[in-house]
């Protein structure tokens, strides 16, 4: 099977930056996708690696080390708004689908 | 904008109801997917179809099933609604190009389920 662990809350104030770990086993390893979910709204997708190494994106950053099964999400310049939850996701084997974390609360504060 | 639309945002039934969860995406993709979210263990997957009629079983199928009889719209029924059964349902989709594709999915906004 798989399982994808990460930090349940991660705190931070505005401005700083933050790390949100996701370590991974699964087998047929296809890449790590990142998800944000504000409270009360859907998970929306922020970012895909299949490849090592960092992709950026704004303010967003994503990172893969496939020979460590790891990556991470890295938030840059905090903003109140990032307050959320964020889920790694991975899908993997021969079937595609999708297999997310537990997510990690992201709490934000002046 | 692309969307996938979830009938219901709020629902609640009785014990041993029949419910009806629909879903409706405007992408065309191929895939599509209902997830369980509960706090403090993430998403869920109860079934997913590939493709129209055909359905697999997720990691959580039992007391549910699906029906997708065109494309667009991919249905969740709980035959006999349980109170262990009350959570956020979301839906999602994705194209089947591999493996960005699979791994990019698209949620509709979830409908609550309270089963009293």
């Amino acid at each position: 099977g798989q399982s994808l662990e990460q930090p349940s809350e991660v705190t931070a104030v505005e401005g700083a930056i933050v790390q949100i770990n996701c370590t991974y086993q699964t087998s047929g390893f296809y890449g790590l996708s990142w998800y944000q979910q504000h409270d009360g709204g859907a998970p929306t997708f922020l970012s895909y690696n299949a490849l090592d190494g960092l992709e950026e994106t704004g303010r967003f950053s994503s990172f893969l080390s496939r020979s460590d099964s790891y990556g991470y999400l890295l938030l840059q310049e905090l903003q109140m708004k990032d307050s959320a939850s964020y889920f790694c996701a991975t899908a993997s084997g021969g079937s595609y689908i999708p297999t997310f974390g537990r997510g990690t609360s992201l709490i934000v504060h002046p | 904008d692309v969307k996938v639309t979830q009938s219901s945002r709020y629902l609640v039934k009785r014990t041993g109801e029949k419910v009806f969860l629909e879903c409706v995406q405007d992408m065309d993709h191929e895939n599509m997917f209902w997830y369980r979210q509960d706090p403090g263990l993430g998403l869920r997957l109860i079934y997913f179809s590939y493709d129209v009629k055909m359905k697999e079983k997720g990691d959580i199928p039992e007391g549910y099933s699906v029906s997708r009889e065109k494309k667009e719209r991919f249905s969740l029924i709980l035959e006999s609604a349980s109170t262990n059964q009350t959570s956020m349902y979301l839906c999602a989709s994705s194209p089947s190009t591999r493996p960005r594709g699979a791994n990019v999915l698209t949620f509709g906004a979830g409908s609550r389920l309270t089963v009293l």
